[in-house]
């Protein structure tokens, strides 16, 4: 069956920390992943997204992997802050459509520890 | 990029009553939106899939009667729960793809808390 799975529900990381957050997929084969971050209360905002063709993508203090063969995507926060503690989706979308849901994992809720 | 909004933020009611909630693309048009529901700590579970004039889809175990799905114009959907009970006290969120979009993600309006008493 086909699966996006997020494997820790829960990280708590010290702040100046590097954080990393893994997303793994099953009988799929998307040609682009994207992350989000989700604050409580709050809907997701988009992050970051990575091509089947790129091996890594940055933005600030965030960096995406995406590696096809292990069917495997790692988002790492570096130099973490209190601020970044919050719910991050790694999410797929499984036609490649454009105008269709996206799959979502269950996210990983990350807390950075002053 | 492209705004979805929601209105409201929140909502109490009783237990029996409807509850209607908007969700608005404010900048873009949208052939499509998709309403999720998210309980505390939970993942959002995608509820259905909303078509511009014509009839939603829905996913399985989604009671059609009891959330009523209207996408009248294409920059405004409507999600009716009907005849609420507790057990529908939620989060409920929508979305919209945009289809010109850079990166065709998805963006999400700010979500509904609703409660029932």
């Amino acid at each position: 069956s086909q699966k996006i799975e997020q494997n820790s529900e829960a990280l708590n990381i010290q702040e100046g920390k590097t954080a990393t957050l893994t997303c793994n997929y099953t009988n799929y084969s998307p040609a682009y992943l994207q992350w989000y971050r989700q604050d409580p209360g709050r809907g997701p905002v988009f992050l970051l997204l990575i091509r089947e063709n790129e091996k890594e993508k940055r933005k600030e203090r965030l960096k995406v992997t995406f590696d096809t063969t292990l069917k495997q995507s790692l988002f790492h926060i570096t130099a973490s802050q209190p601020a970044d503690s919050a719910t991050y989706l790694c999410a797929l979308d499984p036609w490649d459509s454009g105008n269709t849901p996206l799959v979502f994992g269950k996210g990983t809720r990350l807390s950075v520890i002053a | 990029g492209a705004v979805v909004s929601q209105h409201p933020s929140w909502v109490i009611c009783k237990s029996g009553t409807s509850v209607k909630i908007e969700c608005r693309s404010l900048d873009f048009q949208a052939t499509t939106m998709f309403w999720y529901r998210q309980f505390p700590k939970q993942s959002l579970m995608l509820m259905a899939t909303s078509n511009e004039g014509s009839k939603a889809t829905y996913e399985q175990g989604v009671e059609k009667d009891k959330f009523l799905i209207n996408h009248a114009s294409l920059t405004l959907s409507t999600l009716t729960v009907t005849s609420a009970h507790p057990e529908d006290s939620s989060f409920y969120i929508c979305s919209a793809r945009v289809p010109s979009g850079a990166y065709n993600e998805q963006f999400f309006g700010p979500g509904t808390r609703l409660t029932v008493l």
